[in-house]
């Protein structure tokens, strides 16, 4: 159990287009999901915190309207780059809280790799 | 301010023992997590501490002392496969992670 999925696994897009990514708890509800982003070498960065039905909660630095976050179901939150720029090219990680780990455990989606040309 | 602090790199011999430390300082303690992330991938769940103590499960322990605000992972019988990155997080007391930069650890045959 606790399994968490992300659609796309890898994209490559043109600089000025957007691009969505979803995060799907298979088989739990996800009270929380969350967004990281991890350059190269690099820990995870939270960008947001989103849960099921309300607003996300934007980290310190991250553009809201850049980095556009719907968490729609208990089950799905997806995270779309607006009109993006190669320095926009990172992997981007979600996880979801929820479960048998109840509060505290995140469960970690396989990760999207974003390239912008 | 809130802050984990882990060695950035390791180098090891395959086949022995290894321990990753990890130091932290939280607004808030609900548990540490050690996380394993392979090149490219993200990170698995490796274990959980909450209370002091060493978790053992297989080749690899985890220990925590609150007091201390400390912890390390302990690899055995290390194998090449275990050339990772190892991340220690701490859940605060918004059960929020706050995540070490990460080890880099290198097996040598």
């Amino acid at each position: 159990g606790a399994v968490v999925s992300q659609h796309p696994s890898r994209v490559i897009c043109k600089s000025g287009t957007s691009v969505k990514i979803e995060c799907r708890s298979l088989d739990f509800q996800a009270t929380t999901m969350f967004w990281y982003r991890q350059f190269p070498k690099k820990s995870l960065m939270l960008m947001a915190t989103s849960n099921e039905g309300s607003k996300a909660t934007y980290e310190q630095g991250v553009e809201k309207d850049k980095f556009l976050i719907n968490h729609a179901s208990l089950t799905l939150s997806t995270l779309t780059v607006t009109s993006a720029h190669p320095e926009d090219s990172s992997f981007y990680i979600c996880s979801a809280r929820g479960g048998r780990g109840g509060d505290n455990e995140q469960f970690f989606g396989p990760g999207t790799r974003l390239t912008v040309l | 301010g809130q802050n984990i602090d882990q060695p950035t790199e390791m180098t090891a011999t395959e086949g022995a023992i290894v321990q990753i430390n990890c130091t932290y300082q939280t607004s808030g303690f609900n548990g540490l997590f050690w996380y394993q992330q392979h090149a490219g991938e993200a990170p698995t769940f490796l274990s959980y501490n909450v209370l002091d103590g060493l978790e053992e499960k297989g080749r690899f322990s985890s220990f925590l002392s609150r007091s201390k605000g400390y912890s390390y992972l302990l690899l055995k019988e290390l194998q090449m496969k275990d050339s990772a990155s190892y991340l220690c997080a701490v859940s605060d007391s918004n059960y929020q992670l706050i995540w070490g930069a990460g080890t880099k650890l290198i097996i040598k045959p």
